[in-house]
């Protein structure tokens, strides 16, 4: 069966980093793109950052309330995603999740077709 | 204020049917796919429809989805007390080199 799981959530003060992480299984982790989308509460889905499979260059894409401040990144050894949060804001706080992505190219460029799996969440709390 | 506009909420009687509009832009809709996802909050948001109108493995057929210029729709008919979640629509915006989610729809069934 195909599962996502993600850790490593909790309690961080603000400008401090902290590191999530998403562990899969049951499908061939290296052949798929992989996300992260969070939810702030009383908040709807924002994603957050992509990740292209190694066959695509493992090339990455950040939303814009993100980008400079977190990295995405893989180790298909360990069939990990994880998900780098530096300088962390109090607007940051959300569950963060991660998907399992399926992509489309066209034009020469690869994107996000849908997001096929996904997991539960993990949160974070960034509060002094 | 999300890229993708969605209602609030809608709401309907069990047995009926109920639509969820998604409205977007040539960046996003008007030129990639649509996909749409159910959230029970607490529980892993599930895939409904992808490429516009096709439904996973597992999908019953009483959701449909539509695609038409900048504008995407959920269809559920025979609406069911278990169909109570939030909806959201999803789709790739060129302009942004990021995916895009509309603010999620509450649906209700009275």
């Amino acid at each position: 069966e195909v599962h996502l799981v993600e850790s490593g959530g909790g309690l961080v003060q603000p400008g401090r980093s902290l590191t999530v992480s998403c562990t899969a299984s049951g499908f061939s982790f290296g052949d798929y793109a992989m996300s992260w989308v969070r939810q702030a509460p009383g908040k709807g889905l924002e994603w957050v950052a992509f990740i292209r499979s190694k066959a695509y260059g493992g090339t990455t894409e950040y939303a814009a309330s993100v980008k400079g401040r977190f990295t995405i990144s893989r180790d298909d050894s360990k069939s990990i995603a994880y998900l780098q949060m530096n300088s962390l804001k109090t607007e940051d706080t959300a569950v963060y999740i991660c998907t399992r992505d399926r992509i489309h190219c066209s034009g020469g460029s690869c994107y996000i077709y849908y997001m096929d799996v996904w997991g539960k969440g993990t949160t974070v709390t960034v509060s002094s | 204020q999300s890229v993708l506009t969605q209602p609030p909420s809608v709401s309907a009687a069990p047995g009926q049917k109920v639509t969820i509009s998604c409205s977007g832009s040539s960046s996003n809709i008007g030129n990639n796919y649509v996909s749409w996802y159910q959230h029970l909050p607490g529980t892993a948001p599930k895939l409904l429809i992808y490429d516009n109108n096709q439904r996973p493995s597992g999908i019953p057929d009483r959701l449909s989805g539509s695609k038409s210029g900048t504008s995407a729709t959920l269809g559920i008919t025979g609406l069911q007390t278990g169909d109570e979640a939030d909806y959201y629509c999803g789709t790739w915006d060129s302009s942004l080199s990021g995916w895009v989610f509309g603010g999620g729809t509450k649906l209700t069934v009275l």
